[in-house]
Formats: structure tokens, C-alpha cells, sequence
């Protein structure tokens, strides 16, 4: 069965802390991306990768950075992490013409 | 990408068909349909997605009218397990035909099936 992994399903961190949310897929896939989804704003994309050391700005990329050196792995950084980041991140990727396989999430609480 | 408009929330007898509506009147020529749907606390799931012609698999069939203009994600048989909130999304294509680049999600239908 094809995956997409997230690393940790709950975390808690504190406000300053530097934070790395980490997500692998087994499938190959060319594209990857980063949602968080918060109640009554539903899912808005961080950012997104088409290729390995290759990404982009969704459309809330503020605070927040990527890195894709692996075609498999595709890792959230928060640099300096806030409580208004406090969230459900979520992970997918996908392959052209393909539908988006997601993860289960990793909620993420700022203390 | 076209916006899309969904009913707020929908409900439907367990056994039952549920039909969720989706309008995308924007929608170009080169934009595929799709449908997720988040059971609560976990991430999205796909379900299906068309161009122009009427699709089905093993959890859905999804019906889009020839003016492309809108579209009904049909689940056959309702089970309880169907509760979720249920997404239509419209995506681009690139020249070659194959779909691309990244989904934007709305507020999705609230679907609950009830005993």
C-alpha cells in the first residue's frame, strides 16, 4: 500500500524553538507539498516541491522553509516557531495526472 | 485555477445514494474535476477526478455536465463510514494533458450519514 509518512503525530514545542516536521513517500513521486489546516480557514498550501533541491512559495510561506534533498523527503522548518503556528501540518505528494496521496497529519502545538 | 461552490453541509440515509454537488462554472477547457474527502483527524483521501466524461470506481461515480460547468460526486451506498467532509477541487493540465501543480481546497461539504 503506498504511503506518505510524517514523522510525528503530535508535537509540542516552545515559542523560539527551531522545528523540523519531516515527511517521506514511498512512490516515486515528483511532487510534494506542505498544507496546514486550521477551523474555519481550511487547508492552505506552505509550500510545494516538483523536484529534488526545487521549490515553491504556496501561499502562505511566511515563517517557514523547505528543504527537498532527497527525492523521497520533503522537511517543513519552522526557523523560529510561534504559537500562531500552532496547527495540523499535513503532507502530500503526487505525480502528474496523478490524485494527491496525503499523510495523517502532524499536529503541532506552540507553547 | 476556477472556483468551486459546495453546499455547507448535506445529510443522507445510511444505505442510501448521496449525491454532493459541486458548481465550477469558471472552469477551463484544460481543468480536471476532483474529489477528496477528510474523515476527521486524518489527512485527505482521493477519491475521483474527470475531465469531461463521466467516471467510476471502486468508491464513487462522478457525473459532470457537458457544459463542464458543474458536477455530482455520486456515492452509491452510504455507510456510516462515509461522514466526512467532502472536497471539489478544479486543477490545471499541462500541454501534454496530464494534470498538475497544486490543489487549492475550499470549505467542502459536511456530509453525514445517519443510521
Amino acid at each position: 500500500d503506498v504511503k506518505v509518512t510524517q514523522s510525528s503525530r503530535y508535537l509540542v514545542k516552545r515559542t523560539g524553538e527551531k522545528v523540523f516536521l519531516e515527511c517521506v513517500q514511498d512512490m516515486d513521486h515528483e511532487n510534494m507539498f506542505w498544507y496546514r489546516q486550521d477551523p474555519g480557514l481550511g487547508l492552505r498550501l506552505i509550500y510545494f516541491s516538483y523536484d529534488v533541491k526545487m521549490k515553491e512559495k504556496g501561499d502562505i510561506p511566511e515563517g517557514y522553509s523547505v528543504s527537498r534533498e532527497k527525492k523521497e523527503r520533503f522537511s517543513l522548518i519552522l526557523e523560529s516557531a510561534s504559537t500562531n503556528q500552532t496547527s495540523m501540518y499535513l503532507c502530500a505528494s503526487s505525480s502528474p495526472g496523478d490524485g494527491y496521496t496525503f499523510g495523517s497529519g502532524t499536529r503541532l502545538t506552540v507553547v | 485555477d476556477a472556483k468551486t461552490t459546495q453546499p455547507t453541509s448535506m445529510d443522507c440515509a445510511e444505505g442510501r445514494a448521496a449525491n454532493l454537488p459541486c458548481n465550477h462554472s469558471t472552469i477551463s477547457g484544460n481543468e480536471y474535476v476532483y474529489w477528496y474527502r477528510q474523515i476527521h483527524s486524518q489527512g485527505p483521501q482521493y477519491i475521483i477526478h474527470g475531465l469531461k466524461n463521466n467516471e467510476t470506481n471502486e468508491m464513487a461515480s462522478l457525473i459532470i455536465t457537458e457544459d463542464r460547468k458543474s458536477s455530482t460526486l455520486i456515492l452509491p451506498h452510504a455507510t456510516l463510514r462515509d461522514t466526512a467532509v467532502y472536497y471539489c477541487i478544479v486543477r490545471a493540465t499541462n500541454a501534454g494533458g496530464t494534470s498538475y501543480g497544486k490543489l487549492t481546497f475550499g470549505q467542502g461539504t459536511i456530509l453525514t450519514v445517519h443510521p
